[in-house]
């Protein structure tokens, strides 16, 4: 069955800490994959996406995210988090011209002083 | 560039009361989305429309919601009757497929609330 995992339902570094958000999907191709970020009461903003070529994709904010094929995992992280960045953070993956985006449960980040 | 805009961003109703949701895509955007967002969840396709066509509601429980996109812009989603466990975030998005590759951009949604 097709799906997207987060582990991790809720995460707390302190501010300037390094950051990694974990998912994994399960597809019988290769899905495009997307991170994107919530704030309380807002809707998704797009972080970064994967479609093809160099596995290593930067985003705004200073995110990045690497897609590792043999592990179907496309992990996102940020070197130095900024308060700012406490937010909700999705992984997503798509197929097929993105018609058909799967969300997984989302990861909560609080960041402390 | 004006984003996804949906209409409104919060309602509180009783339950059995009908509800409506209106959301105005990017212009430009053939394809638009509804998706439900529960508490703590991630969001979760409701109904896809290209145009004016709503090619994917398999989702959509179309004894009590409905949706439409007249003119192939602006679109509706309705509930009625509503009931308790229709309390969520109702999130439109938008995305023109001619883009390559496709993005959807999200409106802020809006956050009913079934007493």
């Amino acid at each position: 069955a097709q799906s997207v995992t987060q582990p991790d339902i809720h995460i707390t570094v302190s501010e300037g800490a390094s950051l990694e958000l974990r998912c994994n999907y399960s597809y019988g191709a290769t899905p495009y994959l997307f991170w994107y970020v919530q704030s309380p009461g807002q809707g998704l903003q797009l972080l970064l996406k994967y479609f093809s070529g160099d596995t290593l994709v930067q985003g705004i904010k200073g995110f990045e995210a690497e897609f590792k094929r043999s592990q179907s995992s496309f992990n996102l992280r940020k070197p130095s988090v900024h308060w700012s960045d406490a937010a909700e953070y999705f992984c997503a993956v798509a197929l097929y011209n993105n018609n058909d985006m799967r969300f997984g449960a989302g990861t909560r980040l609080t960041v402390k002083p | 560039e004006a984003g996804v805009v949906q209409s409104p961003r919060y309602k509180i109703i009783e339950k059995k009361q009908p509800v409506a949701f209106w959301c105005n895509p990017i212009s430009g955007h053939n394809t638009l989305y509804w998706y439900l967002q529960n508490l703590g969840q991630g969001p979760e396709l409701l109904i896809r429309y290209e145009n004016e066509e709503a090619v994917d509601d398999s989702q959509l429980p179309k004894d009590r919601f409905s949706a439409e996109r007249l003119k192939g812009v602006d679109s509706t989603l309705k509930i009625q009757p509503a009931e308790l466990g229709d309390s969520a975030v109702y999130l439109c998005a938008s995305s023109n497929l001619e883009q390559d590759p496709p993005e959807q951009y999200f409106g802020p949604g809006t956050r009913l609330t079934v007493t």
